[in-house]
């Protein structure tokens, strides 16, 4: 099983800051990482699909970058309605895994 | 995206089988792999299982030997069941659609269900 380990596990941000939460993967899953919003109480939304490409209808600020084991995911200029837990899953290897999941909070 | 909407029972006892039914309305039932996907209380995501229109399944091996995801093209709905229940199984359990590239490679989860809390409890 491939293990996604992200960090931070907490990031506590002030409005307009960039954010970067990073995954990395046990082994080499290519470009095969992708990047989810969740609020609370609520599915969570994809946001980036194959390491750098942005979902449709999700907002410029939000960025990926990545091959093989290291992955980025990028908010440049935090916004209020940013907070919210994000999570990498990579689709390469059964079975498909999360990371543990990043909680970014607005200060 | 495509409108997934999913339900079944929440309150479960142990030893009983959960069962959940997720809908899929507009769009192609083939060309993807129709998932399951839990999320315990306060923790992250785990990976359940996968369906595709034919048939095949793939299952977590945490899982395996408990679970069934079955699929209805009639109906476009796929199903979930986990037998032999525990509190440990107490979760948010959400159906996803995930893209199959040609060659059978996985992608990435488009659309998701609305989420149904399943507590199991004596």
């Amino acid at each position: 099983e491939i293990v996604l380990t992200q960090s931070p596990d907490f990031q506590s941000v002030t409005p307009k800051e960039k954010v970067t939460i990073t995954c990395r993967a046990s082994q080499n899953i290519g470009p095969g990482l992708h990047w989810y919003q969740q609020k609370p109480d609520q599915s969570p939304k994809l946001l980036i699909k194959s390491a750098s490409q942005s979902f449709s209808g999700v907002p410029s600020r939000f960025s990926g970058s990545g091959s093989g084991t290291d992955f980025t995911l990028t908010i440049d200029g935090l916004e209020a309605e940013d907070a919210a837990t994000y999570y990498c899953h990579q689709s390469s290897s059964l079975p498909q895994t999360f990371g543990q999941g990043t909680k970014v909070e607005i200060k | 995206q495509v409108p997934l909407q999913q339900w079944g029972a929440g309150l479960l006892k142990p030893s009983e089988t959960l069962s959940l039914t997720c809908a899929v309305y507009g769009g192609s039932f083939s060309g993807h792999y129709w998932n399951w996907i839990r999320q315990p209380p306060g923790k992250g995501l785990e990976w359940i299982g996968e369906i595709d229109h034919g048939g095949s399944t793939n299952y977590n091996p945490s899982l395996k030997s408990r679970v069934t995801v079955s699929v209805d093209t009639s109906k476009n709905q796929f199903s979930l069941k986990l037998t032999s229940v525990t509190a440990a199984d107490t979760a948010v359990y959400f159906c996803a659609r995930g893209r199959k590239w040609v060659g059978g490679t996985r992608g990435h989860f488009d659309s998701w269900g609305q989420g149904t809390r399943v507590t199991v409890s004596s």
